[in-house]
């Protein structure tokens, strides 16, 4: 295991369609973050799972957004109806569970756009 | 709510010199961590070093140094011997102390490396 993996890496989209992103975390990471980022901003937390359990979702993601990880191993991220607001690049991060603050490991990222 | 601020949208430095780069932050909290990532073009953002607020040593890892006043709540970035590698956005960050340590992100420095 060489680190997080994000699938795809660039997703173009028009307006209206359903979007899913996946995150594979590093296997060992109980936590697992997902991020927004967008031009010229440092990434803005979405949401965050400690194994299975969504414990935290920000006020950013609207009810058209959904998060799961089942088994507490991968994560999805869908966008229902999507927006051209919603263009950006979806960062997923994951970090061990333990004392102490963790690094967090990131993924190389999903680039969204929505057309 | 905690807040992190980067003045600097940009900065460039001459290969073989230093480069300081600025942070300030908000916290109401007495013992917490600060971390610097540094995000290369098109790739992975990764962490460059942290800071336990309860140290009062400043943190070094190799080139990278930081100088940390609590009494300010400043947190600045030191690379020396600047490197082409260096080149890359560069992002204060600041864990959540609530369970669940979601990042708060600076908007980011933007450094440039002249050779």
């Amino acid at each position: 295991d060489t680190g997080v993996s994000q699938d795809p890496r660039h997703k173009i989209t028009k307006r209206g369609q359903n979007v899913t992103f996946r995150c594979d975390p590093i296997s060992e990471h109980n936590r697992l973050y997902w991020y927004r980022q967008t031009l010229g901003q440092g990434p803005e937390f979405l949401t965050y799972f400690q194994n299975e359990a969504q414990l935290e979702k920000s006020r950013l993601l609207s009810d058209r957004f959904s998060a799961e990880r089942p088994k507490g191993s991968f994560s999805t991220l869908e966008i229902q109806r999507t927006e051209q607001g919603d263009s950006a690049m979806y960062l997923c991060a994951s970090s061990p569970l333990g004392q102490g603050s963790h690094e967090q490991y990131f993924g190389p990222g999903t680039r969204l756009t929505v057309t | 709510a905690q807040t992190v601020t980067q003045s600097q949208p940009e900065m460039s430095v001459q290969e073989a010199e230093t480069v300081t780069l600025s942070c300030t932050y908000d916290t109401s909290e007495s013992d917490y961590y600060l971390f610097w990532y540094k995000q290369p073009p098109s790739r992975q953002m990764i962490l460059v070093i942290r800071q336990e607020a309860y140290k009062q040593q400043n943190a070094t890892e190799n080139r990278f140094s930081v100088n940390f006043q609590k009494a300010a709540k400043s947190f600045s970035l030191k690379i020396s011997d600047s490197q082409l590698g260096d080149a890359a956005m560069y992002f204060c960050a600041y864990p959540s102390n609530f369970g669940n340590e979601k990042l708060t992100f600076g908007t980011g420095t933007r450094l440039t490396i002249i050779p």
